[in-house]
């Protein structure tokens, strides 16, 4: 099983709506989470990170984690073409200095106008 | 502000080639990671140093080295290419001490023929 799992996409909705984005993980140890989007021929870069149990909003982005049931999410409200682009779900793996970032596959989400 | 830096952006190497990918991060960072990139597959960890002196396997570490030569540099080699590695890789550093942010070079588009 790979540590970080994406629900498959690609996802496509109407400007406007909400947007939702799942990863499950696998190591019960990680306390770190994060949502890193990465637009075509680009590097990733980090849009929302979360710790606790919970909601964590961030303007139109929320993140939300059940660590009970390994999972996180990220939902996008109120979706803008500008949003179109992959999102990488990133968990913290490992400790005492040999932390790591494992990634998952990415969603493409296509924001349609 | 430089931050991530890696060199080359491109490369077209022959089968049996041997180069390597340069990266060098100029916020203190201790940890530094090689990423690669393909379709579909997400980010996927080849190497990591958690600190200067330090290196350690990621998920796909067959076909490559890497060299902390400092705290500021961390190189990725290829000692024979092959087709199968062709591909995007990133450099990134990680900030652990605030939010453990990975902050990514630009990439470098390896084509192996």
């Amino acid at each position: 099983q790979k540590e970080v799992e994406q629900n498959s996409g690609p996802l496509s909705v109407p400007e406007g709506a909400i947007a939702s984005l799942n990863c499950t993980y696998s190591d019960r140890g990680s306390q770190s989470f994060f949502w890193y989007r990465q637009y075509s021929g680009k590097s990733p870069e980090l849009i929302m990170f979360i710790y606790s149990n919970g909601d964590k909003e961030d303007g139109r982005f929320t993140a939300q984690l059940n660590k009970a049931s390994q999972y996180v999410s990220l939902l996008i409200r109120d979706s803008q073409p500008s949003d179109s682009a992959t999102y990488l779900c990133a968990v913290n793996v490992g400790w005492g200095g040999s932390e790591k970032l494992v990634f998952g596959k990415g969603t493409k989400l296509t924001v349609n106008p | 502000n430089a931050g991530v830096t890696q060199t080359p952006k491109f490369q077209v190497l022959k089968t049996g080639q041997s180069m390597t990918l340069q990266c060098a991060q100029d916020m203190n960072h201790n940890s530094m990671y090689w990423y690669r990139q393909d379709p579909g597959m997400g980010l996927r960890l080849i190497y990591y140093s958690a600190s200067e002196g330090t290196t350690d396997k990621g998920e796909v570490p067959n076909g490559y080295n890497v060299s902390r030569l400092n705290k500021r540099e961390f190189s990725l080699r290829l000692e024979s290419a092959a087709p199968s590695q062709t591909s995007v890789y990133f450099c990134a550093s990680l900030d652990w001490g605030i939010v453990g942010e990975l902050f990514f070079g630009e990439g470098s588009r390896l084509t192996v023929l």
